[in-house]
């Protein structure tokens, strides 16, 4: 299967810092990408879709002001979680797909603390 | 309003048995069914997938059945061996740039 990467793998910032997480497809041009959050033992929560060169759609409830989302290119999406707080602690996972494709791949997730 | 519906929410199967997790959507609309798979940590593996214009799918010791008219489809994991233990999630879409929509997924632990 495709590969998609995240960096960092962790992350521990203190409250009121803001944060950015890397999402990369390694080997495909993504022209979705979408940013999940995970609590323990929950499913995945989509946050939003972002579409290469186009502002990102944020599902109902996840502030967009807070959570910054850029695709700029086609292997590359960012998540800036601004002015973070301890509820922003999390597990955030990124996905992937490719144009006319309906598979979707995973990062390996960042793990989000703030203390 | 959940869209897919997983059960069951937890799994206990003795090695080398079959594990079965089952899914039921409501929109008609979806046409595409993957399975993941996830270890603690981890972000999900696409294990397997299927489109409705088939009933069934065999990848290994993974196969999807998939009932159109029920509206239901479901992952049998057979010969089922400790490493699988894990969190499945189905999921189903609609294609094109629409997103995942993901059961809530199914703890299976696979005991010697």
């Amino acid at each position: 299967g495709a590969v998609v990467s995240q960096h960092p793998s962790w992350v521990i910032c203190k409250s009121g810092t803001s944060v950015k997480i890397e999402c990369r497809s390694l080997d495909f041009q993504a022209t979705t990408m979408f940013w999940y959050r995970q609590f323990p033992k929950q499913s995945l929560m989509l946050m939003a879709t972002s579409n290469e060169g186009s502002k990102a759609t944020y599902e109902q409830g996840v502030e967009k002001d807070k959570f910054l989302i850029n695709h700029a290119s086609l292997t590359l999406s960012t998540l800036t979680v601004t002015s973070a707080h301890p509820e922003d602690s999390s597990f955030y996972i990124c996905s992937a797909r490719g144009d006319r494709s309906y598979e979707q791949y995973f990062g390996p997730g960042t793990r989000l603390t703030v203390t | 309003q959940q869209q897919v519906k997983q059960s069951p929410q937890s799994l206990i199967v003795q090695k080398g048995g079959i594990s079965i997790i089952n899914c039921a959507y409501e929109n008609t609309a979806f046409d595409y069914f993957p399975w993941y798979q996830q270890f603690p940590g981890k972000g999900p593996a696409l294990l397997i997938a299927i489109r409705p214009d088939v009933s069934e799918k065999k990848e290994g010791r993974f196969t999807i059945s998939f009932n159109k008219s029920a509206k239901q489809f479901s992952l049998h994991i057979m010969d089922s061996q400790p490493g699988d233990s894990a969190t499945y999630f189905c999921a189903a879409s609609r294609g094109g740039n629409t997103p995942l929509v993901f059961g809530k997924g199914t703890r299976l632990s696979v005991i010697a």
